[in-house]
C-alpha cells in the first residue's frame, strides 16, 4: 500500500513553459515533504521542501504547494529548462526529526527545446 | 567535502553468490539509510540506522538481506545468496539529525545485476 503516490510516470513540457508535478499522500502524520531530482547514473539530490504547517515554499524557479485537506502537493517549475529533464521524486517524512522518508515512484520530466 | 561514498558502482554476479555493498557516510551525519530503486517499486527503504543502531529494518525483503553499521563511518548491505530479482540500484543516504528538514544526502548508488 503506497503512502506516497506520483500517478504520472512521465511528463513532457516545452522549454519556457510551466512544469507541474503532482504527488498525493495518505498519512496525515507526515510532517515534512521534500522533492528530489535524479539524473541518470547519479543519486537523488534534494531540491526543495515544505513543512506541513505551510502551504507554499518558493526557491527561484521552483515552488512547492501543499494542500493538506486534499493530501496533495505539487512542484511547479517556471520557466522550464532542458536541464530540468530528470526524474523527480516526492518524499514525505514521518516520525519527526528521528523518522525517515517515504518516496513516491517518481515522475520523469522531459523539457523539449 | 566528500559526499556519501558507495562501492562498488557496478556489480555483476551470478545467482547464489554473496554480494556486499559498502557505504561511507558524510562525516558528522548520524543517520544512515539503505534504499533500493527498481522500475516497479521506485525507491524503497530497506533499513536505517541512528547513531549506528538499526532502527527500522521492516523494509528488508527477506533473511537473505542483512545490514551492519559497525562504526559511524562505515556500513554494509549484504545479500546472501543473491537472486536475479535482487537486481536493482542500491542507494545509501545520510543525514544529520540536528537538521530539522529531513534532507537526505544520497550516494551515487551501486547497480547490482544478478544473472
Amino acid at each position: 500500500d503506497q503512502q506516497v503516490k506520483q500517478n504520472s510516470p512521465s511528463l513532457s513540457v516545452q522549454e519556457g513553459r510551466i512544469s507541474i508535478l503532482n504527488c498525493d499522500y495518505t498519512n496525515s502524520m507526515f510532517d515534512y515533504f521534500l522533492w528530489y531530482k535524479k539524473y541518470p547514473a547519479e543519486g537523488p539530490t534534494f531540491l526543495i521542501s515544505i513543512s506541513s504547517i505551510k502551504d507554499k515554499n518558493e526557491d527561484g524557479r521552483f515552488t512547492v504547494f501543499l494542500n493538506k485537506s486534499a493530501k496533495h502537493l505539487s512542484l511547479h517549475i517556471v520557466p522550464s529548462q532542458p536541464g530540468d529533464s530528470a526524474v523527480y521524486f516526492c518524499a514525505a517524512r514521518y516520525g519527526g526529526s528521528q523518522g525517515n522518508l517515504i518516496f513516491g515512484k517518481g515522475t520523469k520530466l522531459s523539457v523539449k527545446p | 567535502d566528500a559526499g556519501v561514498i558507495q562501492s562498488p558502482r557496478h556489480e555483476v554476479t551470478e545467482m547464489g553468490q554473496e554480494v556486499t555493498l559498502r557505504c561511507k557516510p558524510i562525516s558528522g551525519h548520524n543517520s544512515l539509510f539503505w534504499y533500493r530503486q527498481t522500475m516497479m517499486r521506485g525507491l524503497e527503504l530497506l533499513i536505517y540506522f541512528n547513531n549506528n543502531v538499526p532502527i527500522d529494518d521492516s523494509g528488508m525483503p527477506e533473511d537473505r538481506f542483512s545490514a551492519k553499521m559497525p562504526n559511524a563511518s562505515f556500513s554494509t548491505l549484504k545479500i546472501q545468496p543473491s537472486e536475479p530479482r535482487d537486481s536493482a540500484v542500491y542507494f545509501c543516504a545520510t543525514l544529520r539529525r540536528t537538521a530539522n528538514t529531513g534532507e537526505l544526502f544520497f550516494g551515487e548508488g551501486s547497480r547490482l545485476t544478478v544473472l
